[in-house]
């Protein structure tokens, strides 16, 4: 199994709800990552996760909040979220974070519209 | 801190047309180098990737790529690109003792029949 889950697949959310994105993985990796993807831009880091432990924080607004309650699974909590916050959200893992040679497998993101 | 830069924005060829989509990064120390792909409407799946060893490198679905360290390139190539290769394609680079991914800009590649 070298797949990573993301549910869900789309969200539309109002400003002033809270939502949560998911992300599970089954191949023993102990880092996990958040990333951001715009249209038209490539993705970027929000987030890694180490061990269950917040590792990389990439000067990401509150209004975002992760969580790894075991080492299969990635929360991102979404509260007070504006337009500009509707994106690709992307997670993915790798087996271990700072160490050579390591792959991060992608999920297939969840597509967020903030209206 | 490392950046790539990915200077083809757009690319249309024909089928059966020879690709190189051009990669550059700029990192001091040792690098990981990665080739992914994004099919419309789908998730980034890894191409190739570069760690050490040979630097010409071969992926899946007929890609290619060399990694030329004095030049600090990573270009993607495939002799002979098809209708289904039309997709986004992302240069990322890794240092190499961390799993931190930064992307390029992106290359869409749009091939025509």
């Amino acid at each position: 199994d070298t797949e990573v889950t993301q549910t869900p697949k789309h969200l539309v959310m109002g400003m002033t709800n809270k939502k949560s994105l998911k992300c599970e993985q089954h191949m023993g990796h102990r880092a996990m990552y958040w990333y951001k993807q715009k249209a038209k831009k490539p993705p970027e880091l929000m987030f890694v996760y180490s061990y269950e432990k917040l590792s990389i924080n990439e000067s990401v607004p509150s209004r975002f909040s992760p969580e790894c309650p075991n080492s299969s699974l990635l929360n991102l909590h979404l509260h007070a979220l504006q337009p500009e916050d509707s994106a690709l959200y992307l997670c993915a893992s790798s087996q271990y974070l700072g160490v050579m040679n390591t792959e991060a497998f992608f999920g297939q993101g969840t597509r967020l519209t903030v209206v | 801190a490392q950046s790539v830069s990915q200077h083809n924005h757009h690319v249309i060829l024909s089928e059966a047309a020879s690709l190189e989509l051009g990669c550059n990064y700029s990192y001091g120390g040792t690098v990981n180098l990665f080739w992914y792909v994004q099919y419309p409407g789908q998730h980034l799946q890894l191409l190739l990737k570069y760690f050490s060893g040979d630097p010409l490198v071969k992926g899946i679905k007929g890609f290619e790529a060399e990694f030329i360290k004095s030049k600090f390139s990573f270009n993607l190539r495939k002799p002979s690109v098809q209708w289904s290769d039309t997709a986004e394609y992302f240069c990322a680079v890794s240092p190499g003792t961390a799993s931190k991914l930064t992307f390029g800009t992106g290359t869409r590649l749009q091939v025509t029949l």
